[in-house]
């Protein structure tokens, strides 16, 4: 079964301290990584989207990374204004090729 | 560009009632795709609406229905409401051609008591 497993489930940092969140992931022909931020009380916001092990995607103080198992979503020097969940979507390409699975979420909290 | 524009914004419904979200895609999307959030978790995939038809269906029991319209909005019915239905409804809208490049809507709160 197609499964997405974020860790850890919830993170607090300080401002300015770089850490990483992990997705791992199982699924039957992966066709797509895709990582979202989500506020409170809000849609998912799209980030990235990466397609193939070693491929990396940058944005402001966010690098998303990609290896065959897992996605890692980097943040450098963080501000609280980048305080939010962060959700990873696996498509598949078995049955729906439509269908995004998401994992649970990283809740992050960056404190001043 | 509106986005992709979700109503009403919040709901209360008792259990065994009916209810219908609504959803406008973003300018030139054609696809529809609903999602239910509990609290603390992912999105759901419930189903997706492409050229008014039902393309695909997640785990979801038939209560759950849909409809999209010629101008691609679309409406998601539940019926015979439960209180584990409570969760954050959410829209999102992509073209035809790249449907996995999902656009989502600020969600529908519904709550049942």
């Amino acid at each position: 079964e197609d499964q997405v497993t974020q860790s850890p489930e919830a993170l607090r940092l300080q401002e300015g301290e770089s850490s990483s969140l992990n997705c791992s992931y199982t699924v039957s022909g992966l066709r797509g990584l895709f990582w979202y931020r989500q506020d409170p009380g809000k849609g998912p916001e799209f980030l990235f989207t990466l397609y193939s092990a070693g491929e990396e995607k940058e944005k402001e103080r966010l690098k998303a990374t990609l290896t065959k198992k897992e996605s890692f979503l980097h943040i450098t020097a963080p501000k609280p204004e980048d305080s939010a969940t962060y959700l990873c979507a696996v498509r598949n390409s078995s049955g729906g090729y439509n269908k995004l699975i998401f994992g649970a979420g990283t809740r992050l909290a960056v404190h001043p | 560009d509106a986005g992709v524009t979700q109503s009403p914004t919040h709901l209360i419904k008792t259990r065994g009632q009916q209810v219908t979200l609504r959803c406008s895609p973003k300018s030139g999307h054609d696809t529809v795709s609903w999602y239910q959030q509990a609290l603390g978790q992912g999105p759901q995939f419930i189903f997706q609406y492409y050229e008014e038809e039902e393309r695909q269906r997640g785990n979801f029991p038939d209560r759950f229905s849909g409809h999209q319209f010629p101008n691609y909005s679309s409406e998601l019915n539940v019926n015979a409401l439960l209180l584990g239905d409570s969760a954050l409804y959410l829209c999102a809208s992509s073209p035809g051609t790249r449907f996995y490049e999902q656009f989502f809507g600020p969600g529908t709160r519904l709550t049942v008591l």
